[in-house]
């Protein structure tokens, strides 16, 4: 079946300018997650939305950087007026819901490589 | 909140040696404990996870971790490396609570010369 999609999986932007990231969990995958990776950082956790539950925004680095999750599906990941520190490879991974009594892996997407210029 | 340690940045053996990638975690309650793997040019991809029961796990392609609670350990390990095992592994841990984030360490590049 499909995977975890994400778009564009390169875009290059100049300082200063804002972008979108998109994100298209595997369908029925009611968590999904916003990672980023840069060299020598690993995975650095950003943003997780969990059903209709309030999103757990606590890595998400500045006030530059939101997110949103329409609908349960769909998820954007916005940077405003990139620096190029935000240079890394932004990854989305979903799953079925997570809870006390029941886990499941995350299937993660291949991934948007942002380089700001 | 949890975190994750992994001791090697950079590993590299040659074909046929054993492997061991260490794991610390650092949470006081209990966890979910999970190894994925990236291959280059791939996505991450989950290798093994510990959710309760033995402690010593066997995931894909003949990679074991064994759980020592004790040490608040998750160490990967392989008898035998070959050298498609060349890929970036990631331990993480996750809280075992009704909302709880996955925390990822910050890999090892595994380099494997054949």
């Amino acid at each position: 079946g499909a995977g975890v999609s994400q778009s564009p999986s390169n875009k290059v932007t100049e300082k200063g300018k804002d972008v979108e990231l998109r994100c298209d969990p595997i369908s029925g995958h009611t968590a999904l997650y916003w990672y980023r990776q840069s060299l020598g950082q690993g995975l650095e956790f950003l943003i997780y939305f969990q059903g209709n539950s309030a999103p757990d925004k606590s890595g998400l680095p500045s006030d530059r950087f939101s997110a949103e999750r329409t609908g349960g599906s769909v998820s954007t990941l916005t940077i405003q007026r990139t620096q190029q520190e935000d240079s890394a490879v932004y990854l989305c991974a979903s799953s079925r819901p997570q809870g006390i009594s029941y886990n499941s892996p995350l299937h993660f997407g291949n991934g948007t490589r942002l380089t700001v210029t | 909140a949890q975190s994750v340690s992994q001791h090697n940045h950079h590993v590299i053996l040659s074909e046929a040696a054993s492997l061991e990638l260490g794991c610390n975690y650092s949470y006081g309650g209990t966890v979910n404990l999970f190894w994925y793997v990236q291959y280059p040019g791939q996505h991450l991809q989950l290798l093994l996870k510990y959710f309760s029961g033995d402690p010593l796990v066997k995931g894909i392609k003949g990679f074991e971790a064994e759980f020592i609670k004790s040490k608040f350990s998750f160490n990967l390990r392989k008898p035998s490396v070959q050298w498609s095992d060349t890929a970036e592994y990631f331990c993480a841990v996750r809280a075992n609570s009704g909302y709880s984030t996955l925390t990822f360490g910050k890999g090892t590049m595994l380099l494997v010369s054949p």
